[in-house]
C-alpha cells in the first residue's frame, strides 16, 4: 500500500458527460501528479500540483482540468467525454523535493460508453 | 522517435533465471531514473530509483544506468513466478512529471 488513495475505483459513463476523479496524497506529501494509462499510449503525465498551485503540465487535453485543495487532496475533472478517454487514471504524490520519487495510487478505471 | 523506448515483450523465462530489462532514451535532460512494477490493473509500484551512472543493488534487483549511452537496465536474479508483471522504466529531468516507457510484460514460468 503506497498510502495514496483514489476514488472511485471504477467509473462507467456515457460520451459527452463530465466526471470527477479524486486523489488523496500520502500523509505529508505536498505534490500531486495525474497520469493517464491507455493501451496504445502507455502511462502519460497529465498535470502536477504543488501545495495548491499548478506546477507542470504534460499531455493534458483542454477538456480536462485539475485542482488541489487546502487539505492537499486533488481532483481531476474530465468533461465532454469521448470513447478515447476510457483509460486508467493514476495519481502519484511526493513531498515535492527534486530528488523525490513518486508513489502511485491504485487508480480509477474510467469506461466511456 | 519516442523519448523512451522499451521492448513490450512478452519476455518469458524459466524460474530461477536472470532477467534483463532495458530502456533507451533520447533526452539528455533526464537525470533521475526509476523502475516500476505493475501487476494487471494495479498502480505502479516503485522498485528502484537512481540518479547517477553506475549500478545500484537492492536484494534480487540491480539497476544500471549509463548516461553516456542513454541506456538503463534492470536485472532480476533468481526470478520467481511472483515476479511476473509489467516492468516500466521511468525518468525525469527535474521535479516534474515522469516519462515512461511502454513497459515490458515479463512471464516467469514455474
Amino acid at each position: 500500500d503506497s498510502g495514496v488513495t483514489q476514488t472511485p475505483k471504477h467509473l462507467i459513463t456515457a460520451t459527452g458527460q463530465r466526471v470527477t476523479l479524486r486523489c488523496s496524497p500520502r500523509s505529508g506529501d505536498l505534490s500531486v501528479y495525474w497520469y493517464q494509462q491507455s493501451l496504445d499510449q502507455g502511462l502519460q503525465f497529465l498535470i502536477q500540483y504543488y501545495n495548491g498551485e499548478e506546477r507542470a503540465k504534460g499531455n493534458i487535453l483542454e477538456r480536462f482540468s485539475a485542482q488541489q485543495f487546502p487539505d492537499l487532496h486533488s481532483e481531476l475533472n474530465l468533461s465532454s467525454l469521448e470513447l478515447g478517454d476510457s483509460a486508467l487514471y493514476f495519481c502519484a504524490s511526493t513531498s515535492g523535493g527534486i530528488t523525490d520519487t513518486q508513489y502511485f495510487g491504485p487508480g480509477t478505471r474510467l469506461t466511456v460508453l | 522517435q519516442k523519448e523512451v523506448e522499451q521492448d513490450p515483450g512478452p519476455l518469458s523465462v524459466p524460474e530461477g533465471a536472470i532477467v534483463s530489462l532495458n530502456c533507451t532514451y533520447s533526452n539528455s535532460a533526464f537525470q533521475y531514473f526509476m523502475w516500476y512494477r505493475q501487476y494487471s490493473r494495479k498502480g505502479p509500484e516503485l522498485l528502484m530509483y537512481t540518479y547517477s551512472s553506475g549500478n545500484k543493488e537492492d536484494g534480487r534487483f540491480t539497476a544500471q544506468v549509463d548516461k553516456s549511452s542513454k541506456y538503463i537496465s534492470l536485472f532480476i536474479r533468481d526470478s520467481q513466478p511472483s515476479d511476473s508483471a509489467t516492468y516500466l522504466c521511468a525518468m525525469r529531468g527535474g521535479a516534474d512529471g515522469l516519462t515512461f516507457g511502454k513497459g515490458t510484460h515479463l512471464i516467469i514460468q514455474p
